[in-house]
């Protein structure tokens, strides 16, 4: 069972996002995802094995990985950034939505 | 670039069946395996299970694996998935997503179908 926090995050454009995903258990970083979903369209992978950028994602969005604990992190937030944020480990978490301040 | 294109909506009755294609193109279809994840009107993301069709290898979530199907014709490069026993719980937007690891489950799915919206209602 993963975990995500927090369920909803204010901020503006050029912050800097953190989200959180914990496992209840031991998960292999190499299965552990991040998708960014926007109203009405089809998941879009993001980060693979915890800290790899998928193909086409810019260099903001950085994953990483202590222990039980994985962290998306947007380093300087895009107006097109704004979305609900799951990570993935065969199940996937509630979902961190990242809304406009 | 690999496409995935799913069939259009579908309304079914309580207690009937819906099977849903995913059919792909641009890249090798047997050697990946084709997911299915559902998502209800305004909720999260739920994995159903998984499909190798090399292997005809298939992965079932739990709270699935007593009325789900999944099939893949490798001759049409399409996956199917056939859910039965329907109820309202079962109203959402079907996905099919293809894993990013050949012959395996790596669980990250980088290539996703549009969607296939199935509405059980009496």
């Amino acid at each position: 069972v993963l975990t995500q926090s927090p369920g909803t995050l204010s901020l503006s454009p050029g912050q800097r996002a953190t989200l959180s995903c914990r496992a209840n258990e031991s998960v292999h970083s190499a299965f552990l995802a991040w998708y960014q979903q926007k109203s009405g369209q089809a998941p879009r992978l993001l980060i693979h094995g915890a800290t790899n950028r998928a193909t086409g994602v810019p260099d903001r969005f950085r994953g990483s990985e202590s222990g039980p604990d994985f962290t998306l992190t947007i380093s300087r937030l895009e107006p097109e950034d704004f979305a609900v944020y799951y990570c993935q480990q065969r199940t996937f978490g509630p979902g961190t939505k990242l809304e406009f301040k | 670039q690999v496409h995935l294109v799913q069939s259009g909506a579908e309304v079914r009755r309580p207690g009937s069946s819906v099977k849903v294609s995913c059919k792909a193109s641009g890249g090798s279809f047997s050697n990946y395996a084709i997911n299915w994840v559902r998502q209800a009107p305004g909720q999260g993301l739920e994995w159903m299970g998984g499909l190798i069709p090399l292997f005809h290898a298939t992965n079932y979530a739990q709270s699935f694996q007593d009325r789900v199907t999944f099939t893949a014709d490798e001759s049409t490069s399409t996956a199917y998935m056939e859910l039965s026993s329907l109820t309202s719980a079962d109203t959402a937007v079907y996905y099919c997503a293809r894993d990013s690891a050949m012959y395996s489950h790596s669980f990250n799915f980088d290539f996703w179908g549009q969607g296939t919206l199935i509405t059980v209602s009496s």
